[in-house]
């Protein structure tokens, strides 16, 4: 079956640019999907089709998507970015998620 | 604006099966798009169950698949999961959610947490 790999965490210092990599097999040739978790909350897409934003998300929430590794970068990273990171593709009609990276900012 | 909600028991015993429902208003489900289920075990990650697509197919994680079954009521414009024989590995927060292939998951339910126990 086809896994996304995240690393399990990644810190960050506020204002300084956080990337957060999900790697697969030929990822680049699918579209990739990057979401947003807070604690009890649900999931919100921050990214779709592997750089375009949903309206509302912020600008400093990019990616990109080449070869096996798609990658979200946040740029001028905020307290309020903490959160745990998925990524998410889709194989053969079925929705693969990544493991999850926490992200911290400190 | 797009609104989902999940219900159904928040407790379920090992070997029965789970059924959840999940009302979706502010759009037609006939009218487009996947509809699908996501769960999370507490402190864990994001696994995809399934998913509906409008036009009538279903789709299955393979790892769940035996277990499984997805359906929709036009009627009511509400999505269905019934997975049978659950243990505890099965507790988890069930999240229903639609999906704007190749545009993201866009829509998520509140999410409703379902224990396995006796």
């Amino acid at each position: 079956s086809y896994e996304l790999t995240q690393p399990p965490s990644v810190s960050v210092s506020p204002g300084q640019t956080a990337s957060i990599t999900c790697s697969g097999d030929k990822l680049g040739d699918k579209y990739a999907c990057w979401y947003q978790q807070k604690p009890g909350q649900s999931p919100v897409l921050v990214i779709y089709q592997d750089n375009k934003r949903p309206s509302g998300i912020p600008e400093r929430f990019s990616g990109s998507n080449s070869g096996n590794t798609a990658t979200l970068t946040i740029s001028g990273t905020q307290a309020m970015d903490e959160a745990d990171y998925y990524c998410q593709a889709w194989v053969s009609s079925t929705v693969v998620f990544g493991g999850g990276t926490k992200l911290t900012v400190l | 604006q797009v609104q989902l909600q999940e219900s159904g028991p928040g407790l379920v015993k090992p070997s029965e099966t789970l059924s959840l429902t999940c009302a979706v208003s502010g759009y037609s489900i006939s009218s487009g798009y996947y509809w699908g289920w996501i769960r999370q075990p507490p402190g864990k990650g994001l696994e995809w169950i399934g998913s509906f697509y409008h036009s009538g197919s279903t789709y299955y994680n393979p790892s769940l698949k035996s277990r499984v079954t997805i359906s929709v009521d036009t009627s009511k414009n509400q999505l269905s999961l019934k997975l049978s024989s659950v243990t505890a590995s099965d507790t988890a927060v069930y999240y229903c959610a639609r999906e704007a292939r190749p545009q993201g998951i866009d829509y998520w339910g509140q999410g409703t947490l379902v224990t396995v126990s006796s």
